[in-house]
Formats: C-alpha cells, structure tokens, sequence
C-alpha cells in the first residue's frame, strides 16, 4: 500500500523559516504535492514536484528526493496568515493519496 | 473564472436519514472528486468521475453512499442511512485533467446526531 508521514504539528516565529517533513511508502508515483488549508476552508495548492530536487515559488519552496522516500515544504519569512494546515500527497494512479496533515503554528 | 461551488455549507441531520450534496465542478473540468475529511485528517478519496464516468469507487461505502454525475458536468452524493460515523466535511474538487491540479470547493459540513 502507500501511506504518507507527516508531523502532525510544527510551531514557528513570524519572519522565520519553517520546514514542513514528508516521508512516504509506495511501489511507485508520479509526483508530490503540497496543499494549504485554513481552518474551515478548502485545501488549495502549493507545489508539485515530479522531479527530484527543489521547486520555488515566491516564499514556499518544496523538495522531493525519491532515493530517500522524502520530501519537504519550506516556508520564508513567516507570516501569521501562513498559519493553517499543510498536507503531502503522493499523485499515483491519477488520483491524490493524502498525509494526515501538519498544524503550523505560527507565535509573534 | 467561477471556482468549485458546493451545497449546502452546512447540514445537521439525526442517524438514518439520508441526505444529498451537490457540486459544480469549474467549466470545462472532466475530473471529478468527491472527498470525506474527518476533523484532524487528510481528506479521503470516495470517488472520481472523468467525464460522467466512474473512475475510481474503491473507497465508497457502496451499501449507503452513491455518487452520480449526470451529463459530465455537475455532480451529487448521497447518504442513505447516515450514521453518526458519517460526520465530517465533504469535499468536492475539480481538475482540467486526471492528475492535474485540484481545485476544491467550500465542502459541506455534515454533523449526524
């Protein structure tokens, strides 16, 4: 089967940088992704790494190294409306395969 | 571009009854998924429509949910009977392609008393 891994909360200062990990089991995928979801709204998303290596855009960036079942979301500069939910999602078979999700807390 | 539209936002209902949700995929949209999120967790594929068809149902409790998705465009979920395990968010997204991008909707928050 395939299952994700992610913590389920990371606490972190506004202005600072926060890494967000992911690590998964599966017999084989197309690509990670990353959603964000606010507390009563919908995922929306992030990135999506099909390659190994770093994707950037603005202050999220995210990696994927498929040698070690690992990937990551880092987020710059910290603001108080990045607090919300992060999720990991292995894209395989055409469809989304969700991690439980990682609580960012973000204090001032 | 109008996004996901979903209704209604929220439903109260006691066990064993049934109720329905509906969805508006974004225009030209052939994928469809229907979610289930439960308070603390990643959302839950139920089932996936390319077009008006069934692409995937593995995860559908079949004996009290079921999903159709008339002429490819907007589609409905239902619960008959609801039990109280049932609550949660339903989420209804959309994508140009299977695989592509996700673009959810509001979700329906049901709660089963």
């Amino acid at each position: 089967g395939q299952s994700l891994e992610q913590p389920s909360e990371v606490t972190a200062v506004e202005g600072a940088i926060v890494q967000i990990n992911c690590t998964y089991q599966t017999s084989g995928f197309y690509g990670l992704s990353w959603y964000q979801q606010h507390d009563g709204g919908a995922p929306t998303f992030l990135s999506y790494n099909a390659l190994d290596g770093l994707e950037e855009t603005g202050r999220f960036s995210s990696f994927l190294s498929r040698s070690d079942s690992y990937g990551y979301l880092l987020l710059q500069e910290l603001q108080m409306k990045d607090s919300a939910s992060y999720f990991c999602a292995l894209y395989s078979n055409y469809q989304l395969i969700w991690g439980a999700g990682t609580k960012l807390i973000i204090k001032p | 571009e109008a996004g996901v539209a979903q209704s209604p936002r929220y439903k109260i209902i006691e066990k064993r009854q049934s109720v329905a949700f509906w969805c508006n995929p974004i225009s030209g949209h052939a994928t469809l998924y229907w979610y289930q999120q439960i308070l603390g967790q990643g959302p839950k594929l139920l089932i996936q429509f390319q077009n008006n068809g069934v692409v995937d149902d593995s995860q559908l409790p079949k004996d009290r949910f079921s999903a159709e998705r008339l002429k490819g465009v907007d589609s409905t979920l239902k619960i008959q009977p609801a039990k109280l395990e049932d609550s949660a968010v339903y989420l209804c997204a959309s994508s140009p392609l299977a695989g592509s991008e996700q673009f959810f909707g509001p979700g329906t928050r049901l709660t089963v008393l």
